[in-house]
């Protein structure tokens, strides 16, 4: 089983409809997840982070943590073209190693 | 400046080539850190530096050969690579490592390219 599992995609959504990203972890005691965009040709930035259970809101951004569940998302509201990027999930256990899932592209249609 | 910058951003070398990756950040963050990014892989941590002091090598082979000589440099070194280390390597730094939840900054990334 991978450490951090996301779907490569690509995920398609028509512009202005709302994307939905998932992640799933296998370590129970991991703590703090991160999503970060990676544009083809440009390095990762981190756009949300997460620590505790439940929804956490940026603009049009909402990452939810379900730690029961082993599952972080992120939905990006109003999905805009330029939102067109690789999304990686990234995931810290108690070790404090940050493991990253493959990443899943996300394609938006204007 | 800003940020953390790579250089060089695209290499093509040998198998019987040595050269180096250079990284430097210009955040003060007091943590560095070298990841592998292959195609339908997820990045790959290498090495990480704290304090200027190597705390992590994720069984990386010797061909790989990492320095930091300040906070706010670090090199990866290559020699007598295989093809199977064509790669896009990125450099990224945070304010501290371990337990806290401080983020990391990426550099832009060498495409490499063993021939």
């Amino acid at each position: 089983q991978k450490e951090v599992e996301q779907n490569s995609g690509p995920l398609s959504v028509p512009e202005g409809a709302i994307a939905s990203l998932n992640c799933t972890y296998s370590d129970r005691g991991s703590q703090s997840f991160f999503w970060y965009r990676q544009y083809s040709g440009k390095s990762p930035e981190l756009i949300m982070s997460i620590y505790s259970n439940g929804d956490k809101e940026d603009g049009r951004f909402t990452a939810q943590l379900n730690k029961a569940s082993q599952y972080v998302s992120l939905l990006i509201r109003d999905s805009q073209p330029s939102d067109s990027a690789t999304y990686l999930c990234a995931v810290k256990g108690n070790t404090g190693k940050l493991i990253f899932g493959q990443g899943t592209t996300l394609q938006v249609k204007p | 400046e800003t940020g953390v910058t790579q250089t060089p951003r695209h290499l093509v070398m040998g198998m019987t080539n040595k050269k180096s990756l250079k990284c430097e950040q210009h955040l003060g963050h007091n943590a560095m850190y070298w990841y592998k990014q292959s195609a339908k892989k997820p990045l790959e941590l290498m090495f990480v530096y704290s304090l200027e002091e190597r705390v992590e090598n994720n069984s990386v082979p010797s061909r790989f050969s990492p320095e930091c000589p300040n906070s706010s440099h670090l090199f990866l070194h290559l020699h007598t690579l295989q093809p199977e280390d064509s790669a896009l390597y990125l450099c990224a730094s945070s304010q501290r490592t371990g337990e806290d939840n401080s983020p990391l900054h990426f550099g832009n990334g060498t495409r490499l390219t063993v021939t």
